[in-house]
């Protein structure tokens, strides 16, 4: 089994539409948790950060949930611009080990 | 910003040859760490460096080495390039304390013929 899992997808939705990911890891020591877009053929950048409490950013929703060990990424409104992979990535407590799941792939239809 | 560039976004190199990759941050990050990315394997660690001249083996160092000699830059050395060699190799940096948010650069397409 793989430490983090994500669906790798194509998600093909309509522009305006609200999508959501998953993503489960399973090392219960995991302690930071992030999601990070990446175009295509370009680097990955932080997206945001997800926190115990959940967090929201303009569009973007993470949610964390510790008792079943996974993390989401609800997308509202969705723009053509939000079609990229989505990573998530887990890190452990202590360490310097981030793991990362090999991505959820996203287009967003006009 | 963090910024964090790295030396050349494709490279071309032969067998057998010496290749030295370069990354720069310039945010006074402790953390600096080297990926390789392949389709469907995602991003897996080659070497990360949590002080100058400190150097730990991540996932895969093996055909590899690292430097770090000033805080700001870490290099990746291919001692003798091979052909599954062949990926994009991505830098990043973080600050402490770990596991803090990492920032990347943007990746060097490296072909090995």
């Amino acid at each position: 089994r793989k430490e983090v899992e994500q669906d790798p997808g194509p998600f093909n939705v309509p522009e305006g539409a609200t999508v959501a990911f998953n993503c489960t890891y399973s090392n219960s020591a995991s302690q930071s948790f992030f999601w990070y877009r990446q175009d295509c053929r370009k680097e990955p950048k932080l997206l945001m950060s997800v926190y115990s409490s959940g967090n929201e950013d303009g569009r973007f929703t993470a949610q964390l949930n510790r008792a079943s060990q996974y993390i989401s990424l609800l997308i509202r409104d969705s723009k053509l611009s939000d079609s990229a992979t989505y990573l998530c990535v887990v890190a452990v407590s202590g360490t310097y080990k981030y793991i990362f799941g090999t991505g959820t792939r996203l287009k967003v239809l006009a | 910003d963090v910024k964090v560039t790295q030396s050349s976004r494709y490279l071309v190199k032969r067998t057998g040859e010496k290749v030295f990759l370069e990354c720069v941050q310039d945010m006074d990050h402790e953390n600096m760490f080297w990926y390789r990315q392949d389709p469907g394997l995602g991003l897996r660690l080659i070497y990360f460096s949590y002080d100058v001249k400190m150097k730990e083996k991540g996932d895969i160092p093996e055909g590899y080495s690292v430097s770090r000699e000033k805080k700001e830059r870490f290099s990746l050395i291919l001692e003798s390039a091979s052909t599954n060699q062949t990926s994009m190799y991505l830098c990043a940096s973080s600050g402490d304390p770990a596991p803090y948010e990492q920032y990347f650069g943007p990746g060097t397409r490296l072909t090995v013929t």
